[in-house]
């Protein structure tokens, strides 16, 4: 069965610190893998997609990391910010029509 | 563009009653998507069309839920009859290519839907 699992559920940092988000997944054959950053009340919003071949992907102060021989992805957030605070959702695609959801982090940044 | 455009922002109803969410997708999108989150299950992929057609609707829950794309530019879900445990966020997404495809799926501000 296909599954996506993400850690930790929840974490707080201060504002500046940086910290790294999980996610491992089983889904095969995999295609590629996307982390979501979704605000409180409004749409996820991508932030990076990464194919097999690709292993690092930055957008700004995010960087996600991909090992496809463990099956394991991170996404490193440097120097946090208030706007940081939000959830993070790692989704995998097998190809074609077939993705599975990761439960989300949820990252509060404290002043 | 003004991005994904979604109808009504928040719904309250009563069960039973009959719910139609709509969405509009970003022009030149061929793909739109409809996702339902909640606090317990997550995000999850209820229906998606490419080029106006149903492709997968493995996870529309019951047959109470149906969704209708009758044109590029509009699409709908709509429930009949409501339950509470339809309650969440309702999500529409468009997007250049398929599901799993390498390509960035725009999402709309979702529906916050109560079913009472």
């Amino acid at each position: 069965k296909n599954q996506v699992e993400q850690s930790p559920q929840s974490l707080i940092i201060l504002e500046g610190k940086n910290c790294t988000l999980q996610c491992n997944y089983t889904v095969s054959p995999f295609s590629n893998l996307r982390w979501y950053k979704q605000d409180t009340g409004r749409g996820p919003v991508s932030l990076t997609i990464m194919t097999f071949s690709e292993n690092t992907k930055s957008n700004g102060r995010y960087t996600a990391t991909l090992d496809a021989d463990t099956k394991q992805s991170s996404l490193h957030i440097t120097a946090s910010q208030l706007s940081d605070s939000a959830s993070y959702i790692c989704v995998v695609s097998a190809g074609g029509n077939k993705l599975t959801f990761g439960g989300g982090t949820r990252v509060l940044v404290k002043p | 563009d003004a991005g994904v455009i979604q109808s009504p922002r928040h719904e309250v109803t009563e069960m039973g009653q009959e719910v139609t969410l709509r969405c509009k997708p970003i022009s030149g999108h061929n793909s739109l998507f409809w996702y339902r989150q909640t606090m317990m299950r997550g995000l999850e992929l209820l229906i998606y069309f490419n080029n106006n057609v149903p492709i997968d609707d493995s996870g529309m829950p019951e047959d109470r839920f149906s969704a209708k794309m009758p044109n590029a530019s509009f699409s709908t879900l709509k429930i009949q009859p409501s339950e509470p445990r339809d309650s969440a966020v309702y999500f529409c997404a468009s997007s250049l290519g398929l599901a799993g495809d390498v390509e960035t799926q725009y999402f709309g501000p979702g529906t916050r839907l109560l079913v009472l």
